[in-house]
């Protein structure tokens, strides 16, 4: 069982449908990331929080809205989405600063989006 | 800038052969963290190791085997023996060596390998 946890873990979901992704870690980290992982290509990074503010926003397209209530959940609001934006998304956590975890990021299982 | 090159991007064995997957990466940091990760069907990836720029120790654990050569800028990953079990992708991953409480880890990820140990 992984420190981070993401629901669903497929989603199935209409251009014109709006829904979220959640992440949540129990690791007491205080960075949390998203990533997308399409096909054939490169992790992208998305968006950073740090100490539940936005610390990066990596030109994602506004059909997709970040929200991080607190360090422990993150979520990713889909809304309008493209067949192109079908992928995997990745949610990971890290302890910087200090104190560091040695193990740099840890993933949850992600989310197998397919926008159809 | 910073880039993480897996040139090999499928690789199949037969169980048991041992394995080489290459790294190469690029970083104008003179200090930096190096990492492989794992990739199962499962999705999730898998934390494998984490190497210091200034530590150019070699390390082995288990069946799996590290090359670090700075002169290079090459991080290689050896899978002794290999079983059916290592199939997966492979990321090797670099990012700085960040100590400001306020900052996060910048993580740039290689491309994949994507191994397959046939039985």
């Amino acid at each position: 069982e992984t420190g981070v946890t993401q629901t669903p873990r497929h989603l199935v979901m209409g251009m014109t449908n709006k829904k979220s992704l959640k992440c949540e870690q129990h690791l007491g980290h205080n960075a949390m990331y998203w990533y997308k992982q399409s096909a054939k290509k490169p992790l992208e990074l998305m968006f950073v929080y740090n100490f539940k503010e936005q610390t990066e926003n990596n030109s994602v397209p506004s059909r997709f809205s970040p929200e991080c209530p607190n360090s422990s959940h993150l979520f990713l609001h889909l809304h309008t989405l493209q067949p192109e934006d079908s992928a995997l998304y990745l949610c990971a956590s890290s302890q910087v600063g200090a104190r560091a975890s040695p193990y740099g990021y840890t993933f949850g299982s992600g989310t197998r989006l397919t926008v159809v | 800038a910073q880039k993480v090159t897996q040139a090999q991007t499928e690789i199949s064995v037969v169980e048991k052969e041992d394995v080489t997957l290459d790294c190469v990466y690029e970083t104008r940091d003179t200090t930096y963290y190096l990492f492989w990760y794992k990739q199962p069907p499962s999705g999730e990836l898998v934390f494998l190791i984490r190497r210091n720029s200034f530590d150019e120790q070699n390390e082995i654990s288990g069946r799996y085997s590290w090359n670090f050569q700075k002169s290079t800028s090459s991080f290689n990953f050896t899978i002794t023996a290999s079983q059916v079990v290592d199939s997966a992708v492979y990321f090797c991953a670099l990012s700085e060596i960040r100590r400001s409480k306020t900052s996060y880890d910048k993580v740039i990820f290689g491309p994949g390998t994507s191994l397959s140990v046939i039985p």
